[in-house]
């Protein structure tokens, strides 16, 4: 597609609840990148996956975090046992190498 | 120190004013060096690369301090689209890992 699409853009859900949170980079782009964002925090690093390499997960918060990207596509990204503090915007970016990021519109996740 | 710092602000100026934003960074080996704009609830969007030599896109200038580890951001005769906040994110050298680091942000409001 012509740019990181990201599904759902919005997500409401109970505490102690499963969430997927989809992202579809831009067609050739070897690196994907997950990052949330809080509310007036900065952005937080959270697992990379370049080509076949193993992906860097040194962000992801606890175990209860994990992603998956399937044939060098389409990522998954998957919280477990939802809590409150899980709330925020999940953005999604991809990029070819060395160049900077395109970053999706992100999945606003709320956590009751 | 953290690894990328930035003046929060708000930074809040006359239109056709110049500002300007400082980024510093703490690992003397980063390689690539970015601006990024972020408008409200609104995804980061690629503002300007910095490369070594500094570069000009129309009225915004981006420079690189090696030596002072830090980046700047000049923005000349702002305008009201212009308020927003601006990212500085920073790329450690490293193999294959692209992954960048962002700063808070500094948030600027043009006033009319």
């Amino acid at each position: 597609g012509a740019g990181v699409s990201q599904s759902p853009s919005n997500k409401v859900t109970e505490k102690g609840k499963d969430v997927e949170l989809r992202c579809d980079p831009i067609s050739g782009h070897t690196a994907l990148y997950w990052y949330r964002q809080s509310l007036g925090q900065g952005l937080e690093f959270l697992i990379y996956f370049q080509g076949n390499s193993a992906p860097d997960k040194s962000g992801l918060p606890s175990d209860r975090f994990s992603a998956e990207r399937t044939g060098g596509s389409v990522s998954t990204l998957t919280i477990q046992r939802t809590q409150q503090e899980d709330s925020a915007v999940y953005l999604c970016a991809s990029s070819p190498s060395f160049e900077g990021y395109t970053f999706g519109s992100g999945t606003r996740l709320t956590v009751v | 120190r953290k690894e990328v710092e930035q003046d929060p602000g708000p930074f809040n100026v006359p239109e056709g004013a110049t500002v300007a934003f400082n980024c510093t960074y703490s690992n003397s080996a980063s390689q690539s060096f970015f601006w990024y704009r972020q408008d409200c609830r609104k995804e980061p969007k690629l503002l300007m690369s910095v490369y070594s030599s500094g570069n000009e896109d129309g009225r915004f200038t981006a420079q690189l301090n090696r030596a002072s580890q830090y980046i700047s951001l000049l923005i000349r005769d702002s305008k009201l689209s212009d308020s927003a906040t601006y990212l500085c994110a920073v790329r450690k050298s490293g193999g294959s890992n692209y992954k960048l680091t962002f700063g808070k942000g500094t948030l600027l409001t043009v006033n009319p």
